[in-house]
């Protein structure tokens, strides 16, 4: 059973270009959660979706940034017309239902703007 | 939101030596975890431990919820420990999202 598999591991990217990160969850898992580690940082909650629903974006900066989860295929988290601001490592962590229960973390996608 | 605090920030152990590490958080949750982040980046899940102990072989977590704090122990350790350890909770306030502690930086030296 495959672990949550985020790809790419690294994304260069130059100032105003866009970002896309793909988040697989665990098999059977239907939640899926996006966290974002600045450098030196500890990791902050960014958004919660569920297949097609977002349940909670508070962490999400209010623009440039949107995430989704389709029907079919991984997760998306976009971001638009990067900034050097958004380096940073972005984790991915899948969860089966709501309640208690670890939420298992994938490698990270460490996202660097030139 | 609820807070996580972990101590002490940073540690520089000795190989061989046993330390704590604590977490301490505001609230009652609903799940607690320790994560052990490598120096490539990865986060390892170590326990998910919102009470009581458990070991897995040389780390081992205490969790006493009625007393809003964790322990994670490390008992002779290797330079293989080294990297940062994370405490994460998440509360029925929360909504199911896990708030981070900030961290404890842990060098092990041979």
């Amino acid at each position: 059973n495959a672990g949550v598999m985020q790809n790419p591991r690294h994304l260069v990217r130059r100032r105003g270009q866009e970002a896309r990160l793909r988040c697989s969850p665990m098999k059977g898992h239907s939640h899926v959660y996006w966290y974002r580690q600045l450098p030196e940082e500890g990791l902050k909650f960014m958004v919660y979706l569920q297949k097609e629903n977002i349940i909670d974006e508070s962490g999400m900066p209010k623009e440039r940034f949107s995430a989704e989860f389709p029907k079919e295929g991984p997760s998306i988290l976009r971001i638009q017309q990067v900034v050097r601001g958004d380096s940073a490592a972005y984790f991915c962590a899948s969860s089966p239902s709501l309640g208690p229960g670890g939420k298992n973390f994938g490698a990270g996608t460490r996202l660097s703007v030139l | 939101g609820i807070q996580v605090e972990q101590s002490p920030p940073d540690l520089i152990l000795q190989e061989g030596a046993n330390s704590t590490l604590r977490c301490n958080f505001s609230d009652s949750v609903n799940n607690l975890q320790w994560f052990h982040q490598n120096p490539w980046g990865q986060l390892i899940n170590l326990f998910y431990i919102p009470s009581g102990t458990k070991q897995n072989g040389r780390l081992s977590a205490t969790t006493v919820a009625t007393e809003r704090y964790s322990l994670l122990y490390i008992s002779s350790s290797q330079t293989t420990d080294s990297g940062v350890y994370f405490c994460a909770v998440d509360t029925k306030a929360a909504g199911n999202k896990l708030t981070f502690g900030g961290g404890t930086r842990v060098l092990v030296k041979p």
